[in-house]
Parts: structure tokens; sequence; C-alpha cells
């Protein structure tokens, strides 16, 4: 079954530990998007990539990093610089030939101690 | 910039109909429909591209006004499973190709009791 798998589904860290999210899609998107939520604040994009090896910042990208090696693979990293990690981080990808909606994995829950 | 959605939260009884809406400052090119139940991933409901049109799925429809940049979701004859946040989601029209970022509304959470 074609699909995204997110892994871990849950975390948990010190402060002051990178960690790393992973993103595996095996639909043949082109797009792929990281997101955050926190209660009552929706969903914030963190980075997005258009193709492989090119990525853009979304609107809150201060304190991670991304890579897009593979078109089936974009890792989030969340490094110690991020002042309040702790949320839920939804990976998501799009093909344009589709109607264009994203889909979306189940999700990693970060908590930081 | 972040879509603005209303309302915020709306409680309906079984059979009642409810109207979210979600609007923007920006020129869209796409209004995207979720929705999400608690913990776990956004289901796609539908997506309204820039020309103005409307869709409809099953109870669920929803119409995009290009002139004032505004969609609304239209949930008819609600039944208990319809219960969740719903979220709006806005793609800029840069006339640039490619992929552009969808930036999401902060969310209108829908509960439907018996």
């Amino acid at each position: 079954d074609g699909g995204i798998t997110q892994s871990p589904k849950y975390l948990f860290r010190k402060e002051g530990q990178n960690v790393t999210l992973s993103c595996e899609q095996n639909l043949n998107h082109d797009a792929m998007y990281w997101y955050r939520q926190d209660p009552g604040q929706g969903l914030r994009l963190i980075y997005y990539s258009q193709i492989v090896n090119d990525f853009q910042k979304g609107d809150i990208a201060e304190g991670y990093s991304v890579s897009r090696e593979k078109k089936e693979s974009f890792p989030l990293t969340v490094t110690s610089a991020q002042k309040n990690p702790t949320a839920f981080y939804l990976c998501a990808s799009r093909d344009r030939d589709s109607t264009g909606e994203l889909f979306f994995g189940e999700g990693s829950r970060l908590t930081v101690l | 910039q972040q879509p603005v959605q209303s309302p915020q939260a709306v409680i309906l009884r079984e059979g009642e109909d409810a109207v979210i809406n979600c609007s923007s400052s920006k020129a869209l090119y796409s209004v995207h429909w979720y929705r999400q139940k608690h913990g776990e991933a956004p289901v796609f409901l539908m997506i309204l591209l820039k020309g103005g049109e409307q869709k409809g799925h099953d109870k669920i429809s929803a119409s995009f006004n290009e002139k004032k940049q505004q969609s609304s979701l239209y949930l008819t004859a609600s039944q208990l499973s319809y219960s969740g946040t719903y979220f709006c989601g806005t793609e800029r029209d840069l006339n640039s190709g490619g992929y552009q970022k969808v930036t999401f509304g902060t969310g209108t959470k829908l509960q439907v009791i018996p």
C-alpha cells in the first residue's frame, strides 16, 4: 500500500539534544512538507521541498533543519536551538498530477523533558 | 499569511447544519479543507481552485469566492462522525509554477451531539 510513514510515533528527549524525525513516502510525490501542531494553533509550516536536493523555509524554520537527498525521504532534525520543541509533527506530500491534496503521515509526538 | 477561520468552535445537534468560513488577504490559487480527529492525521475533504467553484462530497460541500478570497465549508444534516477540527489550507497565486506552500488556519472545532 502507498502512503507516508513517520517514525518514531512517540519520542522523549532531554533538553539540549538534537533529534531527527523520519518521513518516508512511496507515493512517488515530488513535494514534501513538515508541519508542527500545537494545541489551539493549527498546523504551522516548518520546511517544504519541491524537488530532490531543494527545500525552502516555511513560517517557523528557526531551530529546525531538513535534507532531501532522495525523493522518498524528507527527515526533520529538531536542534537544540529550537526553544520549545515539544509538539506534534506532521509530514505530508503531494503530487501535482493528482488533485493537489496533501497526504499526511500519522505524525510524531515529541516531548522534551 | 495565515488564513482566518471562523467560527473557532461550534456545537451542533445531529441533523443540524453548519458553515465554516476561511478568508485570506492575499490572492489564492487554491483552498484545501481537512478534518482532523484528536491525535490523528488530518483527512482530506476537498480542494477548490481559483476560478471560483463549488464542490460537493456527500453532505459536505464547499465554495470559493475568488473576488473576496473567501471559502466556505457547508456541513448539512450533521452526523456524529462529523465531529473534529476542520482546517482550511491556502495556497497563494504567485504565477511562478511549481508547488507553493500550503498555509493553514487555526481550525474550527466542531462537536456534534445526539
